[in-house]
């Protein structure tokens, strides 16, 4: 069974911190690995993707992966109470889906206060 | 604008109906994906398409039924609606591994 785990939450951060979300992987085959962002009652948002080890920026968003450790991460800098949502990890594989198939994690509620 | 549709947004109907959600996109991708969702709840893979005529179920059960006539139509069919059947239910695309998502159909059975 392919899984993806995140911690639900809620994680509290002071706007204009960092925001760290994590996630972890069960499927070591795993080949590409996204972040959602979710706003209660929308659908998800695809906001970073990265397919090989180490660091990769956009804009305030930095995702993070470490194969040999099966590790997901990202960094919002400059949180901004806008970026409250839930943050979904995906990653490539799972039971369904064909080779484009994503297996989600259910998500981290993130809350930035003013 | 390459975009994914999904009509009606909301819909709110009786048991027994039947009842068909409809997915357009505009993007020219091949594969595309129904889940359902709970509020609060995670994603659940419910049917994906590969390309026209291939249709597969995913991995939560359902009573629903799919088609893919055309690549840039996916409507989702229940045949008879029951309270169970309450949820948000969101359509997908993809192309080379990332997904983009539709607005989401709200379905609220009575």
């Amino acid at each position: 069974q392919k899984e993806v785990e995140q911690n639900s939450g809620p994680l509290s951060v002071p706007e204009g911190a960092i925001a760290s979300l994590n996630c972890t992987y069960s499927d070591r085959g795993s080949q590409s690995f996204f972040w959602y962002r979710q706003y209660s009652g929308k659908s998800p948002e695809l906001i970073m993707s990265i397919y090989s080890n180490g660091d990769k920026e956009d804009g305030r968003f930095t995702a993070q992966l470490n194969k040999a450790s099966q590790y997901v991460s990202l960094l919002i800098r400059d949180s901004q109470p806008s970026d409250s949502a839930t943050y979904l990890c995906a990653v490539n594989g799972g039971s369904g889906g064909g080779a484009d198939g994503l297996t989600f994690g259910k998500g981290t509620h993130l809350i930035i206060q003013p | 604008e390459a975009d994914i549709y999904q009509t009606p947004r909301y819909l709110v109907i009786g048991t027994g109906k039947k009842i068909t959600l409809e997915c357009s996109q505009t993007m020219g991708h091949d594969k595309m994906y129904w889940y359902q969702q709970d509020p609060g709840m995670e994603l659940h893979l419910i049917h994906y398409s590969y390309g026209v005529n291939s249709t597969e179920k995913g991995d939560l059960s359902s009573e629903s039924t799919v088609s893919r006539i055309r690549t840039e139509h996916f409507p989702l069919t229940l045949e008879s609606a029951r309270p169970s059947h309450t949820s948000q239910y969101l359509c997908a695309s993809s192309r080379g591994g990332q997904q983009f998502f539709g607005p989401g159909t709200r379905l609220t059975v009575l």
